[in-house]
């Protein structure tokens, strides 16, 4: 079946600091790759997605490249803010069908100023 | 803006109650998702709905029904409560034409305590 693998946290950087969170994926065929924000208090919401490999994905400063030789989806930021304090969740999906998501289990980051 | 509304964010129930969780999505998306997440278990898919009446067991069914009487709604039930279902629970829903990979929309979720 389908998963992804990422590390827990948490995750603590200083301000300015080079973020990067590793996602591995488990999937046969060629699934769409997300990657979802969780701030404190509130639902999920999409950061950023690649729909085939080689795309990379960007938003507020954060990047991401489909690499389907490496089954990887890694998240970078050049210059974390205390604002990133989060839970990122890495995901896959697959077109069609009922859109079912498999989720990974979410890296909290901590930003201290 | 997509909205998906959830109707309580916080909730406290006794062993044994019935509850109901409510889900409301006002972008007209065909399917809609419940899901619970634990810490260092992530998200958990419960149950999906990808048409008015229509329903799929998710990952973790046991101890839960839904309800989909209108494409706006979707309602998560406990038939009756017990504390290991203590947890968040949120409401995702999305598009559903094939061959494109949708988003999930989240409502800010519910969390039930179960006492």
């Amino acid at each position: 079946g389908n998963s992804v693998t990422q590390m827990e946290g948490p995750v603590t950087l200083s301000e300015e600091a080079f973020l990067t969170i590793n996602c591995t994926y488990t999937a046969t065929g060629y699934p769409s790759l997300f990657w979802y924000v969780q701030y404190p208090g509130e639902g999920l919401q999409l950061l950023l997605k690649a729909t085939k490999a080689d795309d990379k994905g960007s938003n507020k400063g954060f990047e991401a490249t489909y690499r389907k030789e490496t089954t990887s989806f890694h998240l970078e930021k050049g210059s974390v803010q205390v604002s990133d304090s989060a839970v990122y969740f890495c995901a896959l999906v697959y077109s069609g069908g009922y859109q079912k998501v498999t989720f990974g289990i979410g890296t909290k980051l901590q930003v201290i100023p | 803006d997509v909205k998906v509304t959830q109707s309580s964010r916080y909730l406290v129930k006794r062993t044994g109650e019935k509850v109901f969780l409510e889900c409301v999505q006002d972008m007209d998306h065909e399917n809609m998702f419940w899901y619970r997440q634990d810490p260092g278990l992530g998200l958990r898919l419960i149950y999906f709905s990808y048409d008015v009446k229509m329903k799929e067991k998710g990952d973790i069914p046991e101890g839960y029904s839904v309800s989909r009487e209108k494409k706006e709604r979707f309602s998560l039930i406990l038939e009756s409560a017990s504390t290991n279902q203590t947890s968040m629970y949120l409401c995702a829903s999305s598009f559903a034409l094939a061959g494109l990979s949708y988003e999930q929309y989240f409502g800010p979720g519910t969390r039930l305590t179960v006492t």
